[in-house]
This record gives structure tokens, C-alpha cells and sequence, in this order.
């Protein structure tokens, strides 16, 4: 069974910074991209960035609203995929999902984790 | 970068009612388009990718069609298990685009 668990997250100052970790298990990690999506509370879904398998070249990707503050990286190894959150913003406040992309580049997201709250917050 | 948009923003419906979400690209995206059902606090679901495929154990009453800029998403028999928001996302490059969704519930 595919499973991923998101863990990190919490309550964080503006300007500080967090890391968030995916944990994935039940299917070959390294085969996959994978995708971290927030949800502000009471809004939609917004994708924050991916990672490609290594078979791609394992390069990222990012939305505009985070790039140069965030970083996603993984560990195959470990089956864990990693969001470096820095410079973070009350905007930022948001649930955020990891997602398994059903290719090793571009695609849907066919599983998901249940989400970790991060609030930033003085 | 290429917008999502999505019509109606809301929607309610009789059960057994078919109910049609429309999607919209600001560019042509061929089929790279595909749907998710969050249900009220719970975790988004897959429902369909390349457009018109069915995620397996998705019911059947869900579908989907489309190419290029504009696709929809019909549930053919609403359901009381149907009360959602509905996604659509395009995911054939960067950025990967959600839309805005639309909220389905029951008249």
C-alpha cells in the first residue's frame, strides 16, 4: 500500500525557517517525481514544487510564490523527500501536502499525504 | 504562464442530477489535464488524468473530456457522497496550475 507522511511542521516566526519531511513507502521512491501542494485555510490548492526522479535528471521545479526561499530535495536511500522552508512569510501559512507524481517527470499526482499545518505566526 | 479557470465557482444539485464542471487552459495543454475531489476536510483524490481517464476505484459515474483549452468533468448521477470542491490542474510543464475549484453540494 502506498503511503506518504508528511512531518515538520508547526508553528514558526516570519523570517525563520522550517524543513519539512515526506515519508514514503509501499512503491519504489526513486522511480517517482514528487510534488509538495499547500492549502491556505479556506483556499485553494496551490503546487509549491517538485522534484524529479533521478532517472530525469532529478532537477526541481517551483512555483513562483516560493522560489529562492524554498528548496525540495530527496533522499532515495531513506524514501524521504525534503522541503527546505526559509525566509518564511505569514502567507506561507498553509497546509502542505506531499504527492507522488505518476511518472518520474510531469504528471498527476495519484497519492497523497495527509498534510502537516505550518502557521507563521509572531 | 498558463491560467486555470474554472465555472461555475459553486453549484447545487438535486441527487441524481448530472452535474457539469467546466475547466478552461489560457493555452493549449493537449490532454495534460487532471481532476481531484476534496471532500470537506478531508485529503484531495485523484479522480481522472489525461483528461478523460478514469483513476482505478474512481465510480463510474464520474467522467471526463477534452483537449487543448477546454474539458469538463461530469458526474452523471450526483451522489450525497459527491458533496466536494472539485480541481481541475494542468501538469504538463511549470508551473503546474490548479484551478480555483468549484464547490458542489446537494440542493
Amino acid at each position: 500500500e502506498v503511503q506518504l507522511v508528511e512531518s515538520g511542521g508547526g508553528l514558526v516566526q516570519p523570517g525563520r525557517s522550517l524543513r519539512l519531511s515526506c515519508t514514503a513507502s509501499g512503491f519504489t521512491f526513486g522511480d517517482y517525481a514528487m510534488s509538495w501542494v499547500r492549502q491556505a485555510p479556506g483556499k485553494g490548492l496551490e503546487w509549491v514544487g517538485f522534484i524529479r526522479s533521478k532517472a530525469y535528471g532529478g532537477t526541481t521545479e517551483y512555483a513562483a510564490s516560493v522560489k529562492g526561499r524554498f528548496t525540495i530535495s530527496r533522499d532515495d536511500s531513506k524514501s524521504i523527500a525534503y522541503l527546505q522552508m526559509n525566509s518564511l512569510k505569514t502567507e506561507d501559512t498553509a497546509v502542505y501536502y506531499c504527492t507522488r507524481s505518476d511518472y518520474g517527470d510531469y504528471g498527476w499526482f495519484d497519492y497523497w499525504g495527509q498534510g502537516t499545518l505550518v502557521t507563521v505566526s509572531s | 504562464d498558463i491560467q486555470m479557470t474554472q465555472s461555475p465557482s459553486s453549484l447545487s444539485a438535486s441527487v441524481g442530477d448530472r452535474v457539469t464542471i467546466t475547466c478552461r487552459a489560457s493555452q493549449g495543454i493537449s490532454n495534460y489535464l487532471a481532476w481531484y475531489q476534496q471532500k470537506p476536510g478531508k485529503v484531495p483524490k485523484l479522480l481522472i488524468y489525461a483528461a478523460s481517464t478514469l483513476q482505478s476505484g474512481v465510480p463510474s459515474r464520474f467522467s471526463g473530456s477534452g483537449s487543448g483549452t477546454d474539458f469538463t468533468l461530469t458526474i452523471s448521477s450526483l451522489q450525497p457522497e459527491d458533496v466536494a470542491t472539485y480541481y481541475c490542474q494542468k501538469y504538463n510543464s511549470a508551473p503546474i496550475t490548479f484551478g480555483p475549484g468549484t464547490k458542489v453540494d446537494i440542493k
